[in-house]
């Protein structure tokens, strides 16, 4: 079947302006996960959902920052008054129960002005 | 200290040679081990998990865990250039979400 899937796979912004960054789960998979990688770094863990609710926000490295899955499947990924140091590639992966096996989709490289 | 550790590399290998990967973990309560390939501009791909200790073998890979001193390695035999990459070793302490090491980059040479 089809794999994660993550829109948009580029995205350029200026500083200051609010970002959405789409995954779309593998069908069947309960578990959701959004990772940040900056270049030469593992994938870091911002959050995770386990169906509609997010089970461990820990990740998250402040308030500007916001997921949503309301319908137990896609998510989203809310970045508000964006920074330069936001800039890096979003990683989105499910498994079908956590903490099964992740599954990565091609990722989100945002670039901020 | 880190909770992954990786050696950055680059390892090199010629081709044909054995190459092992290495990852050292803080948190004794970790519970099961991920070895993910990530070729540049790409994002991880599963290659192994281990969840006991011991070896496991699958094709060219074969992923060894030993919790006592807190290893975890990955051995690919007959590397060839398309096994270019970087290594990342990734953790699960139970709490869900991954733990991943910087990664290890590998490079085969023809």
């Amino acid at each position: 079947g089809a794999g994660v899937s993550q829109t948009p796979s580029n995205k350029v912004t200026e500083k200051g302006k609010y970002v959405e960054l789409r995954c779309d789960p593998i069908s069947g998979h309960t578990a959701l996960y959004w990772y940040r990688q900056s270049l030469g770094q593992g994938p870091e863990f911002l959050i995770y959902f386990q169906g509609t609710g997010a089970a461990d926000d820990s990740g998250l490295p402040n308030d500007r920052f916001f997921a949503v899955r309301p319908e137990g499947s896609v998510s989203t990924l809310k970045i508000q008054r964006t920074e330069r140091g936001d800039s890096a590639v979003y990683l989105c992966a499910s498994s079908r129960t956590g903490p099964d096996t992740q599954y990565f989709g091609p990722g989100t490289r945002l670039t901020v002005l | 200290q880190k909770e992954v550790e990786q050696n950055s590399g680059p390892l090199s290998v010629p081709e044909g040679a054995i190459a092992s990967l290495n990852c050292t973990y803080s948190d004794r309560g970790s519970q099961s081990f991920f070895w993910y390939r990530q070729y540049s501009g790409k994002s991880p791909e599963l290659i192994m998990s281990i969840y006991s200790n011991g070896d496991k073998e699958d094709g060219r890979f074969t992923a060894q865990l030993n919790k006592a001193s807190q290893y975890v390695s990955l051995l690919i035999r007959d590397s060839q250039p398309s096994d270019s990459a970087t290594y990342l070793c990734a953790v699960n302490a139970g709490r869900r979400a991954l733990t991943f090491g910087s990664g290890t980059r590998l490079q085969v040479q023809p």
